[in-house]
């Protein structure tokens, strides 16, 4: 069964400190997707990056990076010198394969709430 | 490039009652999801079309919710009658058909329902 779990419900950091934000994942498919997503306070979802479960290459953007390892089904996000904009709920989601319909399935984490303080 | 639209953005109900919320998909995206977000919790999916098909409706309470997606376009979630823990937001989402599994979904603002 699918199982997105992000320990961390708040975190709160001082403008320009880095921080990561945790994701542990379950699934039994080999070929599965996982993604960051944020939700400022506005409420609209938006997407940050996706990886397939075949790339493992780690990657920075700009002040973004992403730690992903099979090994431990962990898919971190670390936030490099955090802004008061980097402000908003953070949510991990799974999404693979339902059977052979076709379709397939997103389940979101819980979601960890940042606050950068200035 | 037009994002996805949702309406109404608020709405106050009695329990009971019943409520429709609609949403506009970004143009040319075949897959639209309706979501439920309880607050302080991530989006739970209610139901996935594929063009105007169903691919999922596993975790929709279809003895009081209903989803349609006329003609593949826009599409509208009924809930009749609400209860206490239907208060939620109601997110929409689209993604285009390519990569399926893959592809990284587009937010509307989403709906939140307060059921009294």
């Amino acid at each position: 069964a699918q199982k997105v779990t992000q320990a961390q419900t708040e975190i709160s950091v001082v403008e320009k400190e880095d921080v990561t934000l945790d994701c542990v994942y379950e699934t039994r498919d080999t070929t599965y997707y996982l993604f960051w997503y944020k939700q400022p306070p506005s409420g609209e979802l938006v997407f940050l990056i996706r990886r397939n479960s075949f790339d493992e290459q780690n990657e920075i953007s700009g002040r973004y990076s992403w730690n992903f390892q099979k090994s431990t089904s962990s898919f971190n996000f670390t936030i490099t010198a955090s802004q008061v904009v980097d402000s908003a709920v953070y949510f991990c989601a799974l999404s693979e394969a339902i059977g052979y319909t076709g379709g397939f399935k997103t389940i979101f984490g819980a979601g960890t709430r940042l606050f950068v303080k200035a | 490039e037009a994002g996805v639209a949702q309406s109404p953005r608020y709405k106050i109900i009695e329990k009971r009652q019943s409520v429709a919320f609609w949403c506009n998909p970004i143009s040319g995206h075949a897959t639209l999801y309706w979501y439920q977000q309880i607050l302080g919790q991530g989006p739970k999916l209610l139901i996935q079309f594929q063009n105007n098909g169903v691919v999922d409706d596993s975790q929709l309470p279809k003895d009081r919710f209903s989803a349609e997606r006329l003609k593949g376009v826009d599409s509208t979630l009924k809930i009749q009658p609400a209860k206490l823990e239907d208060s939620a937001v109601y997110l929409c989402a689209s993604s285009s058909e390519i990569r399926r599994v893959g592809n990284e979904q587009f937010f509307g603002p989403g709906t939140r329902l307060t059921v009294l």
